[in-house]
Formats: structure tokens, sequence, C-alpha cells
């Protein structure tokens, strides 16, 4: 099955620096990569999503770029504000009839100092 | 809309005990999902339905049944409580979720187990 690895687990930038997150996945078949945010005590919500066909997508201030022949894909966070501060998680699904599970990387978790 | 509402949010067990988490859905999802999440282990999925009827194993299946008779509603059980299932739970639904179409999850608030 597919295995996501997710780098770093924490990060910790000053307020208005970027912040990069980074995710490797192992199955090839996989053709999309969304991003959740947690904030604390909080639901995940998708906040950008990119499909295998594409290889950058910007939203703002986040933006997320994905190489498949290396099988990785970032998130990218310019600016950054205090409102950033979450814990962000990647996942991959593959494509094709009877696959319907996404795959969680294990979270970083974003300190925004001010 | 509102979306996916789970209920309890919290819920305190004792070892051997069981209860039914509840989850429903509004917007109308063929796809919904039970996923857990411990402290920096990311989310783990339990079981999932493609819809009404039919249920499906996901990573971390083992003491835990669902059923899914609607398509608003996907119960999960658990049957007799562990410590090892004190966690977080949520439900989430999204209305496709195979082939050239991918669709966002719309997660639950989550329910915060602790089985001691």
């Amino acid at each position: 099955g597919e295995n996501v690895e997710q780098h770093p687990s924490t990060l910790s930038v000053q307020e208005g620096d970027s912040a990069v997150i980074k995710c490797t996945y192992s199955d090839s078949a996989s053709n999309y990569f969304p991003w959740y945010k947690q904030e604390l005590g909080k639901r995940p919500q998708l906040i950008i999503d990119i499909r295998s066909n594409v290889g950058e997508k910007k939203d703002q201030r986040i933006a997320v770029t994905l190489n498949k022949t290396a099988k990785h894909f970032s998130l990218h966070i310019t600016e950054t504000q205090p409102e950033d501060s979450a814990v962000y998680f990647c996942a991959a699904k593959a494509s094709g009839a009877g696959s319907y599970q996404l795959t969680f990387g294990k979270g970083t978790k974003l300190s925004v100092i001010p | 809309n509102a979306g996916v509402t789970q209920t309890p949010k919290f819920r305190i067990l004792k070892i051997g005990q069981s209860m039914t988490l509840q989850c429903a859905q509004d917007m109308n999802h063929n796809y919904m999902y039970w996923y857990r999440q411990d402290p920096g282990m990311g989310l783990k999925l339990i079981y999932y339905s493609v819809g009404a009827g039919i249920t499906d194993k996901g990573e971390v299946p083992n003491g835990y049944n669902v059923s899914r008779s609607t398509t608003e509603d996907f119960p999960l059980r658990l049957e007799l409580a562990a410590p090892s299932q004190t966690s977080v739970y949520f439900c989430a639904s999204t209305d496709r979720g195979s082939s050239s179409y991918n669709s966002p999850l719309h997660f639950g608030n989550g329910t915060r187990l602790t089985v001691t």
C-alpha cells in the first residue's frame, strides 16, 4: 500500500518568513495530493491540493509543488502570519477503480513566532 | 447544510464497555470514512464506505465495526473497549472517491474518546 513520509515534524519560523514542508510517497500510481490544516482542537480542513498532471499550484500565500519522478511534493507558505500556526498534513491517493483511500503523513506542527 | 456531524464530542469508557460513535452528513455524499488520530501519528483509516450497504476495512480495523444502512449515517461501533482505542475519532465524507476525479474530504469535529 501507499506510504507517505512527512518532514519536518515540527517547524518554527519568524513571522513574515517562509515555511516549507516536504512529503514523499511510495506508490507511483498516486495522482492526487491534498494538504490539510488542523488548528488546535479543530478538524482538519483542506487548504490546497494538486493533481499529477500539474507541477505547481498557488493560492495566495500558499503553493504546492509536485515532482512525480522523485515522488515528492511540498507545501510552501510565504509571508507567514501567527494564524498560520497549526498542524499540517499531506496526503496521497492512487487513481483507478477501487481506490478510495487517502494515506496521510504524520503531520508537521508549524509555529509562527510574532 | 450542517456538513458532517459527529456525536458525542467527548466520552470516557471503562475497559470492556461498548459504545457507538455517531456520524451523519447532509451533503448526499456517497463516500464516508472513519479515521483515528493519535498524537504524532497522523490520521489512520479505520473503515470506509462507498455507498449504502457497502463497507470495507481500512488500515486499522481491529476492534471496530461499522454499518451503512443509509447514505446519511455511518456509525462506528466499539464492542470491547481497550486502552489502545483512546484516541480522537474523525468521520469524513466526500462526493466522489476514485478514478479521474478527486474531491476533498469534509471532516466532522471529532470525538475524543478515553478508555481507562
